[in-house]
């Protein structure tokens, strides 16, 4: 059965802080690695990871994938109230694009 | 614009009823997925469709039903013999049903309460 499991579950920071969420997977025929991010209601697409030990960055946001570990780590630097959210990882697998979903990681960033 | 649209956003349903969720896309995806998401236990798939006519269980599917008649809806129907079908349901599309390697593009939700 396919796993996937962020950590930490939860996490409050202050504003300008640095943060590192954690993902790790074991699944079969392994294809992509996804960051969403949820606010309120719909996850929006963050990055797509599927090379090893190539950064993806986003502004103040960055992430990397260890094929060879088995995880993926998602780092929001200078942290705003605006990034409090959920933070969900994904991992496609098959040729169905299917996603199998941690359990997300809730961030709340306070001033 | 192009998108996906969920209705409703609120759905108040007793016992014993059945209910349809709709999921519309333009985006002229291939794919479309339902999942539900509770509380601490991020999103699950109920089903999955990678072309029309053809849909696949998902890891939870018992006590729903699906169709993919067109392309561009997919309704999801939770039906009495759902246990426990108060949850937030989302819908999703991705543009090739094959590679394994596209994001998925969400719908707002539709959050559903049974009384």
């Amino acid at each position: 059965e396919d796993k996937v499991v962020q950590s930490p579950l939860s996490l409050v920071v202050h504003e300008g802080d640095t943060v590192t969420l954690n993902c790790s997977y074991e699944v079969t025929n392994f294809r992509s690695l996804l960051w969403y991010k949820q606010e309120k209601k719909a996850p929006t697409f963050l990055f797509m990871l599927t090379s090893s030990g190539i950064e993806k960055k986003s502004g103040r946001l960055s992430s990397i994938l260890d094929k060879k570990e088995l995880f993926s780590i998602l780092n929001i630097t200078a942290t705003q109230t605006g990034d409090s959210a959920i933070y969900l990882c994904a991992v496609g697998t098959g040729t169905a694009s299917k996603l199998t979903f941690g359990t997300g990681t809730r961030l709340q960033v306070t001033l | 614009d192009g998108g996906i649209t969920q209705s409703p956003k609120y759905l108040f349903r007793k016992e014993g009823q059945n209910v349809t969720l709709s999921c519309e896309q333009n985006l002229n995806h291939d794919a479309m997925y339902w999942y539900r998401q509770d509380p601490g236990q991020g999103l699950r798939l109920i089903y999955y469709s990678q072309i029309v006519n053809d849909f696949q269980k998902g890891d939870i599917a018992e006590g729903y039903s699906v169709s993919r008649e067109k392309k561009e809806s997919f309704p999801l129907t939770v039906t009495s013999a759902q246990k426990n079908p108060t949850a937030f349901y989302l819908c999703a599309s991705s543009p090739d049903r094959t590679s394994g390697y596209n994001e998925q593009f969400f719908g707002p939700g539709t959050r559903l309460t049974v009384l």
